[in-house]
């Protein structure tokens, strides 16, 4: 049973413009939400997280959203660039533990 | 500075032989994580160490054994691997095995098991 999923496998954005990343999960013990970047054969890379005591955290130009209430959290990240294009995972921690839980990933595909 | 380190970068291994990866965090960290990935799929958690203890080991068969021999250096060694266990290897590292951790995340060991 996935408990952090990622509906969309790609998205496709123009330079320039805002590019949405989506993520829903299912158990609410989770308290500690976090976005990486992965490029082929590399690492993930860390981006931003969140905590449930927050709906919102900003950092640069990625910003991260969290609905308690829907069990939802998204990435938002403006101006998007070439540079972004990636596979992104959402994760998350439970209470008192630090291993995360993945989704799937959505691969973000920037067009000049 | 977040950076956790891995070597080696590539590795080939047949599957009678015996090799080892290592990853090295210099950022004070004292819980330290192994995970295999595979092509298009999410990191899948294999060995957590906290304070240089195993504190989980999720079902991983035992041709793969980890060792922490300190706080800095994490080591996987590979005996008689199987082809299927090809995939990128990856350490990972937080401040704590508690709550609220971030886990930063070194480049990988891409293996191939022949």
């Amino acid at each position: 049973d996935q408990q952090v999923k990622q509906n969309s496998p790609s998205l496709s954005v123009q330079e320039g413009r805002i590019s949405i990343l989506n993520c829903d999960y299912t158990n609410s013990m989770f308290d500690y939400f976090l976005w990486y970047k992965k490029y082929p054969a590399e690492g993930p890379t860390f981006l931003i997280s969140i905590s449930s005591i927050k709906d919102k955290n900003e950092d640069g130009r990625f910003t991260v959203f969290l609905n308690k209430s829907a069990k939802h959290l998204s990435l938002h990240i403006v101006p998007s660039q070439p540079g972004d294009s990636a596979v992104y995972f959402c994760a998350a921690t439970s209470w008192g533990y630090s291993t995360l839980t993945f989704g799937k990933g959505t691969m973000l595909l920037v067009s000049p | 500075d977040t950076e956790v380190t891995q070597t080696p970068k590539h590795l080939v291994m047949g599957m009678t032989n015996k090799k080892s990866l290592k990853c090295e965090q210099h950022m004070g960290h004292r819980a330290m994580y192994w995970y295999k990935q595979k092509a298009k799929k999410p990191p899948e958690l294999m060995f957590v160490y906290s304070y240089e203890k195993l504190s989980i080991n999720e079902s991983v068969p035992s041709r793969f054994s980890p060792e922490c021999p300190n706080s800095s250096l994490l080591n996987l060694h590979l005996h008689a691997l199987q082809p299927e266990d090809s995939a990128l290897y990856l350490c990972a590292s937080s401040l704590g095995a508690s709550d609220q951790e971030t886990q930063y995340f070194g480049p990988g060991t891409r293996l191939l098991v022949l």
